[in-house]
């Protein structure tokens, strides 16, 4: 089983539609959560922290289950600059120090005319 | 502030060659990582360092090295290039451990092995 699991898409959505993106992982142990954007060809982007009293920022939701180990993204009111794959993102501490972030494959969204 | 550089953006090496892949961040973050992507793929952490002169393998560090001289510098190294290393490496940043500290990645370099 994959550590980050998720729906690689694409989604394709027109315009003004919501779209909701899921994720779900396998280390009960893992500590934060993410989600990043990754434009085509570019590097990765925070697009937001996951919180499990669910968090929002503008048209962006997201929401953390940890007794599901579930993650999700819910985007309203999409925008052709939404168009970019969206990586499900979880960190665990490594003993020595540092950030181990563990990612998905990611979801490719498509927003249309 | 140019957050986080990589040189170069491509490169193409012959089977058996070797190259550095240079990294520099201007933020004074002490943690530092290397991750590679292959198409389709997530994202695997190869090497990664919590300040000058420590490093540590992650999930994918095989033919890779790694030096953390500095700050704001950490190369990474390719001995013998083979095929499967052919990918896009990412270098990042955060300034410390734990909670929900952001990673700053640089642009990227696109390396193909033939």
């Amino acid at each position: 089983r994959k550590e980050v699991e998720q729906d690689p898409g694409p989604f394709n959505v027109p315009e003004g539609a919501t779209v909701a993106f899921n994720c779900t992982y396998s280390n009960s142990a893992s500590q934060s959560f993410f989600w990043y954007r990754q434009d085509c060809r570019k590097e990765p982007k925070l697009l937001m922290s996951v919180y499990s009293s669910g968090n929002e920022d503008g048209r962006f939701t997201a929401q953390l289950n940890r007794a599901s180990q579930y993650i999700s993204l819910l985007i309203r009111d999409s925008k052709l600059s939404d168009s970019a794959t969206y990586l499900c993102v979880v960190n665990m501490t490594l003993t020595g120090g540092g950030n181990k972030l563990t990612f998905g494959t990611g979801t490719q969204l498509k927003v249309e005319l | 502030n140019a957050g986080v550089t990589q040189t170069p953006k491509f490169r193409i090496l012959k089977i058996g060659q070797s190259m550095t892949l240079q990294c520099t961040q201007d933020m004074n973050h002490n943690y530092m990582y290397w991750y590679r992507q292959d198409p389709g793929m997530g994202l695997k952490l190869i090497y990664y360092s919590v300040g000058a002169g420590i490093t540590d393998k992650g999930e994918v560090p095989n033919g890779y090295n790694v030096s953390r001289s500095t700050t704001e510098d950490f190369p990474l190294r390719l001995e013998l290039a083979a095929p499967s290393q052919t990918s896009v490496y990412f270098c990042a940043s955060t300034p410390e451990a734990g909670g929900d500290n952001e990673q700053f990645f640089g642009p990227g370099t696109r390396l193909t092995v033939l």
